[in-house]
């Protein structure tokens, strides 16, 4: 099992620019979660999925966007990319006992 | 379950010694408390964790205790070791989110 993986490791944005990051899990788990970590800090949570088809925001959702169409796949979108967007991103799924896996995460940097 | 305060911040130890770190939260219906460690440019891996029908776990070196009454848990390593040096970072859920502490720097002196 690969885990989770997240594409791309490192990304520098334009302001306004938009991407997508990917993240995908071969865990077959149902959780999947989108978290952002800035300088010295601690996670936050953007989005998070409970099941294909199914997606909620977090405490931080404003500015970003996901979908999860399959159970193995949760990628988020940043639509116009800003300053403030700056972080690493960390995609998560979970098993059936709360176990957190994280992916490698996605430094961003957006100037 | 939005508010989890971590202390300290940094934590220094002699090799050897022990270090605490604790975490308090604000909501009652909160029921799983994992701690991480994260490494520099690496993701938050999980060392342990309790659930709130749990007072106390261990787990070799590392304990993990909750008082749910006070709400505050904390993690507790002995005879520390140069490679225990990371970030520690607390965690609440509650439903379906997870809540993050800010972090402890733990550094272990040799």
């Amino acid at each position: 099992n690969a885990g989770v993986t997240q594409t791309p490791k490192f990304r520098i944005l334009k302001i306004g620019q938009s991407m997508t990051l990917q993240c995908t899990q071969d865990m077959n788990h149902n959780y999947m979660y989108w978290y952002r970590q800035d300088p010295g800090m601690g996670l936050k949570l953007i989005y998070y999925s409970v099941g294909a088809g199914i997606t909620d925001k977090g405490e931080v959702p404003n500015g970003y966007n996901v979908s999860r169409s399959t159970t193995e796949d949760f990628p988020l979108r940043l639509e116009l990319a800003a300053p403030s967007q700056t972080s690493v991103y960390f995609c998560a799924s979970i098993s059936g006992f709360h176990e957190q896996y994280f992916g490698p995460g996605t430094r961003l940097t957006v100037t | 379950g939005e508010n989890v305060e971590q202390h300290p911040s940094t934590l220094s130890v002699q090799e050897g010694d022990s270090a605490v770190i604790k975490c308090t939260y604000s909501d009652s219906a909160s029921n799983y408390f994992p701690w991480y460690k994260q490494e520099l440019g690496k993701r938050p891996q999980l060392i342990i964790d309790i659930r709130s029908n749990v007072g106390e776990k261990k787990d070799q070196r590392i304990a993990v205790t909750l008082n749910k009454t006070a709400k505050h848990f904390s993690l507790h390593i002995t005879e520390t070791q140069p490679e225990d040096s990371a970030v520690y970072f607390c965690a609440e859920n509650t439903g379906n989110q997870f809540y993050f502490g800010t972090g402890t720097s733990l550094t272990v002196i040799p």
